[in-house]
């Protein structure tokens, strides 16, 4: 059974880069038909989809953060990541890993894990 | 972008009771890409329902969806304690993804 861990910082400074990585396991990320991608609750409030990355290498991000944004595959280590740039407060969250189908349905998903950009 | 709109923001009923939910779409959902997802406090979502109308694997018979073009509903027939949480829908057929403001489901 597949499944997906988020890890990486829980504490940003403002203005510096968010890194998490999404470990997956039970299966591969190198199968083709997938995405991999990323989903965002701030505290309190509903889920903002940030991007995604397809087999191929194709990715599409949300406009809303799509300047600040990169999501990347190491087939190797058989995890993905999320940098996110020049980081501020309105970027506090629990960020969710997700495996997206063919149609982009979100099927799988990690536990989540709280960032807070605080100086 | 597909704006989503869901209505009421909180449903109070009491356990055994019947759940109604809307989902109103701001455009048509492209070939009725429309999921829903539970989140039970602390956790993450848990797919329901997608394809407006498929119930994902596990999940038991009391979760129904409905509905197409811009109008959705999501149903649950008689409300078990694990069902009071806050409920989400979500698009996917158009780019950006995107998700409604969620409705809570409390004990009345």
């Amino acid at each position: 059974q597949l499944q997906l861990q988020e890890s990486g910082s829980g504490l940003v400074r403002p203005s510096q880069t968010l890194s998490l990585t999404c470990a997956v396991s039970g299966g591969s990320i190198n199968v083709g038909g997938y995405s991999w991608g990323w989903v965002r609750q701030p505290p309190g409030k509903a889920l903002e989809w940030i991007g995604y990355i397809y087999h191929s290498g194709y990715s599409y991000y949300n406009p809303s953060v799509k300047s600040r944004v990169s999501i990347s595959v190491d087939r190797f280590k058989n995890q993905f990541a999320l940098d996110l740039t020049s980081v501020t407060a309105a970027d506090t969250a629990v960020y969710y890993c997700a495996r997206g189908t063919s149609q982009s349905l979100l099927d799988i998903w990690g536990q989540g894990t709280l960032v807070i950009v605080s100086s | 972008e597909i704006v989503l709109t869901q209505s009421p923001g909180t449903l109070s009923l009491s356990p055994g009771e019947r759940a109604t939910l809307s989902c109103r779409a701001s455009q048509t959902v492209t070939s009725n890409y429309l999921a829903w997802y539970r989140q039970k406090p602390g956790q993450a979502p848990s797919l329901l329902i997608y394809g407006a109308s498929s119930r994902a694997t596990g999940i038991p018979a009391r979760f129904g969806g409905s509905g197409s073009g811009t109008d959705f509903t999501l149903t649950i027939s008689r409300l078990e304690p694990e069902d009071f949480a806050v409920y989400y829908c979500q698009q996917y057929g158009d780019s950006p993804l995107t998700f409604g403001g969620g409705t809570r489901v409390e004990i009345k």
